[in-house]
């Protein structure tokens, strides 16, 4: 089968660094995505890895190790408004070979406190 | 753009009924996405679609769901009939080509009673 994992809750503090990790048993996968939940929200694009390393986006970054079958999501400068749900998701390819579909984690809700 | 719309908002119905969910995509985006969210289950894709083609339905749950897409700007998701085990967040999501960035839209609250 095919399943991601991350913690199901992270507490941090205004200012910190935290890193969310995500580890996968599945192969075959274009790229490793994250995404962010609001309370009552819907979920809204923050990240991709296609390749294995770092991509940096502002205050968060994300890594993706395929050999190791991980990656993370690295919020800096966390910021009361980063309270909320972290998914990571794998894109797999499905029917033809151009398309695909993302497989969600269970996510990881962030409570960041003053 | 205003992104992707869902109606309604938030339903609540009675069990045995049916219930018409819709989506109007992003202008221009060839994939639409149905997922369903739960506490116990998490975000889970139900089916989607290309070009107004269905591609891959193997998550639709059973023979009581069913999506369709007429036309590149509005997709259904119905239940019928619809059970309590199917109250959930419902939604759709859009993106260009196989892009990796999908964009949902608000979701839809479905309470079957």
């Amino acid at each position: 089968g095919q399943s991601l994992e991350q913690p199901s809750e992270v507490t941090a503090v205004e200012g910190a660094i935290v890193q969310i990790n995500c580890t996968y048993q599945t192969s075959g996968f274009y790229g490793l995505s994250w995404y962010q939940q609001h309370d009552g929200g819907a979920p809204t694009f923050l990240s991709y890895n296609g390749l294995d390393g770092l991509e940096e986006t502002g205050r968060f970054s994300s890594f993706l190790s395929r050999s190791d079958s991980y990656g993370y999501l690295l919020l800096q400068e966390l910021q009361m408004k980063d309270s909320a749900s972290y998914f990571c998701a794998v894109m797999k390819p499905t029917g033809s070979g151009n398309t695909g579909k993302l497989i969600f984690g269970q996510g990881t809700t962030l409570q960041v406190k003053p | 753009d205003a992104g992707v719309i869902q109606s309604p908002r938030h339903e609540v119905t009675e069990m045995g009924q049916e219930v018409t969910l819709r989506c109007k995509p992003i202008s221009g985006h060839d994939y639409l996405f149905w997922y369903r969210q739960t506490m116990m289950r998490g975000l889970e894709l139900l089916i989607y679609f290309n070009n107004n083609v269905p591609i891959d339905d193997s998550g639709m749950p059973e023979d009581r769901f069913s999506a369709k897409m007429p036309n590149a700007s509005f997709s259904t998701l119905k239940i019928q009939p619809s059970e309590p085990r199917d109250s959930a967040v419902y939604f759709c999501a859009t993106s260009e080509r196989r892009s990796d960035t999908q964009y949902f839209g608000p979701g839809t609250r479905l309470t079957v009673l």
